[in-house]
């Protein structure tokens, strides 16, 4: 079975413009999840995607945004960059949604803001 | 909200010393998983513990998770330069799963 699948790997941006990010789950996985990493902060969480509706949400600001579609690919968007956008992005993806899933991480995308 | 932390921050161990990471919570929690992200890689699930109490061996690495179900910890038995990486606490309430700020291990050979 093919792993979590992020793309790009690798993005530089300026400030101001706007970024999309995208995640394939394993197949037959039907939750995805998004984490910001930064140096020194660990795993930040973004948001949740189950059956395509967000059921869980992180304290980041409005510019982060996301989607899940109905064959559970997920995209992450994040609008009107900042410096400290700059970050590695994690997506991770289980079975279903119930309180004992474990989490399969893609690879993520290094995501540099100039 | 919920708060999950680790210490130590970073753990620089001599191969074949053991150490310890600890985690914990500042709320009861329904589970705990532990995950391990080796440099330039991604976190990888290694272990989920659910009981009050619960005790799990993986070869060198025990985990524990306290009777208050508000802690956990992971201890690494001689180590090796394989266990080098960061080792990240999640600590699971409700349907929120919270990652703690990690234990960065080093390995002096």
């Amino acid at each position: 079975k093919a792993g979590v699948t992020q793309t790009p790997r690798y993005l530089i941006k300026t400030r101001g413009q706007q970024v999309t990010l995208s995640c394939s789950p394993i197949s037959g996985h039907r939750s995805v999840s998004w984490y910001q990493q930064t140096p020194g902060q660990g795993l930040q969480f973004l948001f949740e995607y189950f059956s395509e509706t967000q059921r869980n949400k992180g304290n980041f600001p409005g510019r982060f945004s996301g989607r899940q579609f109905s064959n559970s690919r997920s995209e992450m968007n994040v609008s009107t960059l900042e410096l400290g956008d700059s970050a590695l992005y994690l997506c991770a993806s289980s079975l279903n949604i119930a309180t004992n899933e474990k989490l399969f991480f893609g690879s993520g995308t290094q995501l540099s803001v100039l | 909200g919920q708060q999950v932390m680790q210490i130590p921050q970073y753990q620089h161990v001599q191969e074949g010393e053991d150490f310890t990471t600890y985690c914990n919570s500042s709320t009861t929690l329904s589970n705990i998983q532990w995950y391990k992200q080796r440099p330039g890689g991604h976190p990888v699930f290694l272990i989920q513990l659910v009981k009050s109490g619960e005790v799990k061996k993986q070869k060198r690495l025990t985990f524990q998770f306290g009777e208050a179900k508000k802690n956990s910890s992971l201890h690494i038995t001689a180590t090796q330069t394989t266990d080098v990486g960061t080792y990240f606490c999640a600590g699971r309430r409700g349907n929120k799963l919270t990652f703690g700020g990690g234990t960065r291990v080093l390995v002096k050979p």
